[in-house]
């Protein structure tokens, strides 16, 4: 069975850093990239950044590109989402989410496995 | 970026009614398009990818088509576990969302 596991729900200050995690097991974590997804409170949901965990090779929105870092240990099946210095508009819920392909007409990609979420709360 | 535009953006409907939510891309993603629900304080579930085809254990009563710029997800006969949050995605270049549209119960 595929499992993504999230750290817990964060409280921090505008100004301090973090990095929240997400282990997966059930697949062979280095054959499948993996990604992260943020929810702000009440929206919809924006892809932030991907890895592919065999070679770290990482993708990312524009939106987000410079902004967080994305990092995975294959030692221990684990990504990672890290903020060096968080405001309080990165308080929103964080979702990590497996990417799986499909090889149809096209090559198709969508992410197929999600995990919980981890719930980032950035205030003063 | 490509652009995602979902409508409505809301919509009531009975259980047993056919519910169409439409999906607009800003440019020709050529069917790498993909259908999520999520319910409240839940992750996104995955419904169709590739524009049509239906995730492993999701009801035959959710249907995906279209092609190009324009999408549709197609729920046949609404049932109470249906009442959700649903959101397309594009996968033609990088991953963008659709705002949502929120099904609820009329």
């Amino acid at each position: 069975e595929v499992l993504l596991v999230q750290s817990g729900a964060e409280m921090k200050k505008p100004g301090e850093s973090l990095k929240i995690s997400c282990e997966a097991s059930g697949y062979s974590f280095v054959h499948y990239w993996i990604g992260w997804v943020r929810q702000m409170p009440g929206k919809g949901l924006e892809w932030m950044a991907v890895i592919h965990p065999g070679d770290s090779d990482t993708r990312y929105s524009l939106s987000f590109e410079g902004q967080v870092t994305i990092s995975a240990d294959k030692s221990i099946n684990t990504a990672y989402l890290q903020w060096s210095s968080l405001k309080a508009s990165d308080s929103a819920m964080y979702y990590c989410a497996r990417r799986t392909y499909y090889y149809g007409s096209g090559t198709y990609s969508y992410f197929d496995f999600w995990g919980p979420g981890t719930l980032v709360t950035v205030s003063s | 970026d490509i652009q995602m535009t979902q409508s409505p953006s809301s919509l009531s409907a009975f259980v047993g009614d056919r519910v169409t939510i439409t999906c607009r891309a800003s440019q020709n993603v050529n069917s790498y398009l993909n259908w999520y629900q999520q319910k409240p304080g839940k992750a996104p579930k995955l419904l169709i990818y590739g524009a049509s085809a239906l995730q492993n254990a999701v009801p035959s009563r959710f249907r995906g088509s279209g092609s190009g710029t324009d999408y549709t997800l197609t729920i046949t006969s609404l049932q109470p576990e249906d009442f959700a949050t649903y959101y397309c995605q594009q996968s033609y270049s990088g991953w963008t969302f659709g705002q949502g549209t929120k099904v609820d119960i009329k």
